[in-house]
Formats: structure tokens, sequence, C-alpha cells
């Protein structure tokens, strides 16, 4: 299977605990993105990497979220002193971002299964 | 801004056409469509970039109108494989960063 691929798939933690998940993606994609998904919504945008430099972090997340693409290839999100409302499907994503003639580019995104975060 | 997606569920029998709407508050650089399923995880169908490219899959149809920051997604001749829940994703920069709508609920009965 050459998909995306997420570690662990289910998380149930207490309150105040660390958690870190970790990413997989397409091997020759050089873009990696994370989301995060409650019940009912869409994905929401976390952060994002063009190889490993990490481009943006969303101004909603908290200093309790990191993460990492040390390599270029797998990538580690980080929850510190998780909290309650941290209970959610962290979802992955990578891409391949192509150049097109005329400057314009775009790419899919291929989707991991996630990892479901419980916070109790 | 979270893109404004209508309708929020639409019950269709097999054979039937929808329409799923995309609307955005902001000038956009492109829109994606993905589908989801209970459970699973988004997939792909459909990338529209201002100036008119498109990507996506052959039995699915998209359209872009900038100047109204909208985009329709139309699903002819619906099969039960079209159930599911689908998403419009903005990007208003062109760094591919997409912000989500809230989905649209399809649900196809034989």
């Amino acid at each position: 299977d050459t998909g995306v691929s997420q570690d662990p798939r289910h998380k149930i933690t207490k309150r105040g605990q660390n958690v870190t998940f970790r990413c997989d993606p397409i091997s020759e994609h050089n873009r990696l993105y994370w989301y995060r998904q409650t019940l009912g919504q869409g994905p929401e945008f976390l952060t994002y990497f063009q190889n490993e430099a990490q481009l943006e972090k969303s101004r909603l997340l908290s200093d309790r979220f990191s993460a990492e693409r040390p390599k270029g290839s797998f990538s580690t999100l980080e929850i510190q002193r998780t909290e309650q409302g941290d209970s959610a499907m962290y979802l992955c994503a990578s891409s391949f971002l192509l150049g097109l003639a005329g400057g314009s580019s775009y790419n899919e995104q291929f989707f991991g299964p996630g990892t479901r975060l419980t916070v109790l | 801004q979270q893109p404004v997606q209508s309708p929020q569920a639409v019950i269709l029998r097999e054979g039937e056409d929808a329409v799923i709407n995309c609307s955005s508050s902001k000038a956009l650089y492109s829109v994606h469509w993905y589908r989801q399923k209970h459970g699973e995880a988004p997939v792909f169908l459909m990338i529209l970039l201002k100036g008119g490219e498109q990507k996506g899959h052959e039995k699915i149809s998209a359209s872009f109108n900038e100047k109204k920051q909208q985009s329709s997604l139309y699903l002819t001749a619906s099969q039960l494989s079209y159930s599911g829940t689908y998403f419009c994703g903005t990007d208003i920069f062109g760094n591919e960063k997409l912000t989500f709508g809230t989905g649209t609920r399809l649900t196809i009965i034989p």
C-alpha cells in the first residue's frame, strides 16, 4: 500500500498528558498537511510543510501543538498537556506540488485514515 | 473565512441529479472538492483554478465562477456509491492552504 499512513489510528488519553502522532506521506510527495476534524465539520487546517520546512501554522493553534518533519519524509504532531477540547480526528495529507506553464500550480491532497484522539 | 456550502443535506433516488454549491466571501485562487464517507478519509474529486483550468475525475463535473467566488459540483445519474459528505476547500493565496466548508451530506436511496 503506497498511500498515506498514520499511527496510531486511535488514542485515548487523560487530560494533561502529552500525545504524539505520526504521519508517513506518499514517498515522492513534497507537501505535507495536518488537519483536525470534529464531528459534522470539515477538516480544519493546522499546519503544513514543504519538504522539511514548516510554512505556516494556524493562528488558532495553541502553543501546546507542535509539528515536525525533520527529514522531509514522515511528520509528527505533538500535543502537550491535552485538554478535552483537543478530542478530534487528526488527519494528515500529502501532495506533490506541480508547477505549470504560466505560473499556475495545483495539486490534489491525498489524505491518510486519521488518528482519532479522545481526551478523558 | 470558511466557505458556505448549500444545501446542507440532500436525499436523492438512484439516477437523479444533484448540484452542490460553495460560496466564498473572498476572491479565490482555486477550489478543491472532496468526498468523505463515514469513518473514512476525504477523497479527492476535483480542482478548479482561476483562469479555467480543471483537474478531476472523468465522471465528476464542476464549475467555478471567479467573479461570484462560487463553485458548483454537478452529480448526474447518481449512484449509491455517491453517498457521503462533500466538502469544498478554498485556496485564497495560491499556496494550497485549504479552508474547508461545513459539508453537504448526500444520501442516495435505491
